[in-house]
């Protein structure tokens, strides 16, 4: 089965900083690689995602970058602030939403911005 | 309602003791998910349904859990004889179709004590 690892578990970051958090999926068949949003308490949301046939998408201040080949893919926050303070989560399947067997995701990052 | 929506929000069993969690997909969702995240890690997916069908149960940790979704909308996990390492918040998650986008609900946080 798929297997996603995830780097750093924590990263804290000046306000106004970029972020980045790393993720390397095992599964070649892969082809769906969200990114959830959780604050402490609260439901999962997701924030971006990305589809194997693009290798870039852009959301205003959040990026993700997919490396198909290296089976690796990245979250990217710059002009960080206070509210993006939350555990972010990335996630792999071979299908949009998780198809029949799921998401498979990694272990989390404690994003922490300091004033 | 808005979004999916999951209750009890909280709950407390006793080791031994049988639980049942409920999920309100959002509305004429066809796909459902049900996902374990223990304290600090990701979500672990447990089972999936696509209306009333259960396609797969491969996640379930073991044959004390049991998953239903008899109408193809309300589903309910459950939990028989509760343990210890059944602790954890147990999330669900609604999709319009296979291939679409997952919502998740805000979770049960179940305490085995």
């Amino acid at each position: 089965g798929e297997n996603v690892e995830q780097h750093p578990s924590t990263l804290s970051v000046q306000e106004g900083d970029s972020a980045v958090i790393k993720c390397t999926y095992s599964d070649s068949a892969s082809n769906y690689f969200p990114w959830y949003k959780q604050e402490l308490g609260k439901r999962p949301q997701l924030i971006i995602d990305i589809r194997s046939n693009v290798g870039e998408k852009k959301d205003q201040r959040i990026a993700v970058t997919l490396n198909k080949t290296a089976k690796h893919f990245s979250l990217h926050i710059t002009e960080t602030q206070p509210e993006d303070s939350a555990v972010y989560f990335c996630a792999a399947s071979t299908m949009a939403g998780g198809g029949a067997d799921g998401l498979t995701f990694g272990k989390g990052t404690h994003l922490i911005i300091q004033p | 309602g808005a979004g999916v929506s999951q209750s009890p929000r909280y709950k407390v069993a006793k080791r031994g003791q049988d639980v049942a969690l409920r999920c309100d997909p959002i509305s004429g969702h066809v796909s459902l998910f049900w996902y374990q995240q223990a304290l600090g890690q990701g979500p672990e997916f447990l089972t999936y349904f696509q209306n009333e069908a259960q396609l797969d149960k491969s996640g379930l940790p073991s044959d004390r859990f049991f998953a239903e979704r008899p109408e193809g909308s309300v589903s309910t996990l459950k939990i028989q004889r509760t343990q210890q390492e059944d602790s954890a918040v147990y999330l669900c998650a609604s999709s319009l179709v296979e291939g679409a986008v997952a919502f998740f609900g805000q979770g049960t946080r179940l305490t085995v004590v």
